[in-house]
């Protein structure tokens, strides 16, 4: 099925440990995006691509690391997870220049105790 | 991108139509008005967008100011389902598109019975 998958979709992490949220589309789509959406509030930019090998960091990027290797793969790494990283986590894609055609992810629910 | 204002929570009756009104007046010439809805913790779901003139599709109008300033998102016959919180984004597509698509913190809208 065409779309964005993320997994995982539920996570529970230490304090300290690291981990690999993982995102894939089959759309081929230039831009793909990594939001965290924390209670209450709206989606905050974390890092985005506009290709392969191409990525720039949004409004929230401290402790989150990101790399483009493929056109459908857009993985984000926690270096070391803290409580405030403690978020749902959505990706998204689309075609360059299309803002009306941004596909997301179902997301990951992530703890960190 | 020019930011955006949103009423933070608004009421409507089911059957009626809901207005959301959206505050642009920072708006720019190359930037298009967004609307994205998100129902209760899922990814994001595009509605409409346009530009200067009024749009119109299956799931709701767009009346956009002749000044392009302010918008409104009409949902003519709402729902239950359409419960859900709406964001109002402005992007610029030409030249000056970064490949970022950046929410804001939306209105909540309660459809209720």
């Amino acid at each position: 099925n065409a779309g964005v998958t993320q997994t995982p979709k539920f996570q529970v992490l230490k304090t300290g440990q690291s981990m690999t949220l993982q995102c894939a589309q089959d759309m081929n789509h230039e831009y793909m995006s990594w939001y965290r959406q924390d209670p209450g509030m709206g989606l905050r930019l974390i890092h985005y691509s506009v290709g392969a090998g191409i990525t720039d960091q949004g409004e929230v990027p401290n402790g989150y690391n990101v790399s483009r290797s493929t056109t459908e793969d857009f993985p984000l790494r926690l270096l070391s997870a803290a409580p405030s990283q403690t978020s749902v986590y959505f990706c998204a894609s689309s075609y360059k220049s299309r803002g009306w055609g941004y596909t997301f992810g179902s997301g990951t629910r992530l703890t960190v105790v | 991108d020019a930011k955006t204002t949103q009423p933070p929570s608004m009421d409507c009756a089911e059957g009626r139509a809901a207005n959301l009104p959206c505050n642009h007046s920072t708006i720019s010439g190359n930037e298009y008005v967004y609307w994205y809805r998100q129902i209760h913790s899922q990814g994001p779901q595009y509605i409409i967008h346009g530009l200067k003139n009024n749009e119109t599709n299956e799931m709701a109008s767009l009346i956009i100011t002749e000044d392009r300033k302010s918008s409104t998102l009409i949902l003519p016959h709402a729902t239950l389902r359409d419960t859900a919180v709406y964001y109002c984004i402005v992007r610029d597509d030409g030249s000056g598109n970064t490949g970022k698509l950046i929410f804001g913190q939306g209105t909540t809208l309660q459809v209720k019975p």
